[in-house]
């Protein structure tokens, strides 16, 4: 059974810091990996979308590696804003047409 | 273009009642799932249906049930509400094909249930 397992699970930081969440997934034959973004009594958006054949994907100030030998991807935040306050979910698709199996999330503050 | 739709957004329930929560897509795809969110648990799959007329069960579907009439709706029932499924509910969805779109999920605002 794919586990999935987000590292911290809170994190608070400065404005302006750059900051790695993490999440780390038990079996390496993933199809995709995803990381969402959850705001409190909001549903999940989608931030970037890896591939299992890809290694990262950037979407302006975000980059998400993956590594599926070692079964980790991160989060890389750049120059962190208060705006980007909120909690971040990681998922793996297996394979073709299984769902997601989600970490825990990781609830991250940036002070102003 | 609305994305995934899900209703109510709020429902207080007693116990043994049952509710239907209904969740829309349109944009024709094939995959649609069920989750609920608690506390430190993250999200955990209920059901799920690759195609319109199939469904499956995920990791904790005791207590609910799906059906798949078409491509669009996938509602989901609770059948005899207990306290312990009081949590958030979300409807998602995804196409199987497109190489553009990268198979994003897409999911719906959620439905915060209490059963009391």
């Amino acid at each position: 059974k794919q586990e999935v397992t987000q590292i911290p699970a809170a994190l608070s930081v400065p404005e302006g810091e750059n900051l790695v969440l993490n999440c780390s997934f038990t079996d390496s034959a993933i199809y995709n990996l995803q990381w969402f973004r959850q705001d409190p009594g909001k549903g999940l958006t989608s931030l970037l979308l890896i591939q299992s054949s890809q290694r990262e994907q950037t979407s302006g100030r975000l980059n998400a590696s993956l590594d599926k030998s070692s079964g980790r991807s991160t989060l890389y935040i750049a120059a962190s804003q208060p705006g980007d306050s909120a909690t971040y979910l990681c998922a793996v698709r297996l394979s073709w047409g299984n769902m997601l199996t989600f970490g825990g999330g990781t609830r991250l503050m940036v002070k102003p | 273009n609305a994305g995934v739709t899900q209703t109510p957004k709020f429902q207080v329930l007693k116990t043994g009642q049952s509710m239907t929560l209904q969740c829309a897509q349109d944009m024709n795809h094939e995959y649609m799932s069920w989750y609920r969110q608690d506390p430190g648990m993250g999200l955990r799959l209920i059901h799920y249906s690759v195609g319109a007329g199939i469904t499956d069960q995920g990791e904790v579907p005791n207590g609910y049930n799906v059906s798949r009439s078409t491509t669009e709706d996938f509602p989901h029932r609770l059948l005899s509400a207990a306290p312990s499924q009081t949590s958030v509910y979300f409807c998602a969805s995804f196409s199987g094909t497109g190489l553009l779109s990268g198979n994003t999920i897409y999911f719906g605002e959620g439905s915060w249930l209490t059963v009391v």
